[in-house]
């Protein structure tokens, strides 16, 4: 079953309004997460990690006042896309690593939500 | 700056085999993945190095140098359902994850 779970899969919002996504760790502690946006045929690109009980740290060009990230508990992080506007239309997805995967054999310990299709009309 | 480059496109025909390669120049050095990712799911694991050399996992195998900052994802007795994009990752020196640009391979019958 999954391990991280996003929320919602699919949103459609009017131009203009602010839209939430969740992100939750299931059944471990995880005080790093991280956001990823993916625009049609492109990579995924890293927004911002987010720190239990801190601010979030954005990647350069990223907007932290646009992109509001909480992650006021030890299993959800929240992003919220504020004064959405059609070009924030995208796919994101969130991601928590396991703990204890610091090791050499932890690869298969970065989890990925099942991601969430935004949609501003 | 964090630099991780693939072919955008490739093509390969079913049961043969497709080398997908991965150059990287990155803050540090904590591991290189290899997803799959079908269009609109989440990436699905396939294959994680951080050492140098080969790791060998069925039909995929993925091959790490270090010193080169290269990688490749090889994929033998390739299967219509093959077809996807592959992302080669690098985690970095603070534990973030950052993605190649990606391939898309297709395999034809």
């Amino acid at each position: 079953g999954a391990v991280v779970s996003q929320h919602p899969s699919r949103v459609i919002c009017k131009s203009g309004t602010s839209v939430k996504i969740e992100c939750r760790s299931l059944d471990f502690q995880a005080t790093t997460m991280f956001w990823y946006r993916q625009f049609p045929k492109q990579s995924l690109m890293l927004m911002a990690t987010s720190n239990e009980g801190s601010k979030a740290t954005y990647e350069q060009g990223v907007e932290k006042d646009k992109f509001l990230i909480n992650h006021a508990s030890l299993t959800l992080s929240t992003l919220t896309v504020t004064s959405a506007h059609p070009e924030d239309s995208s796919f994101y997805i969130c991601s928590a690593s396991f703990p204890g995967s610091g090791s050499l054999n932890s690869g298969n310990t970065i989890y990925f939500g099942e991601g969430s299709w935004l949609t501003v009309v | 700056g964090q630099n991780i480059d693939q072919p955008t496109e490739m093509t390969a025909t079913e049961g043969a085999i497709v080398q997908i390669n991965c150059t990287y120049q990155t803050s540090g050095f904590n591991g290189l993945f290899w997803y799959q990712q079908h269009a609109g799911e989440a990436p699905t694991f396939l294959s994680y190095n951080v050492l140098d050399g080969l790791e060998e996992k069925g039909r995929f195998s993925s091959f790490l140098s270090r010193s080169k900052g290269y990688s490749y994802l090889l994929l033998k007795e390739l299967q219509m359902k093959d077809s996807a994009s592959y992302l080669c990752a690098v985690r970095d020196n603070t534990d973030k994850l950052i993605f190649g640009t990606g391939t898309r391979l297709q395999v034809f019958p």
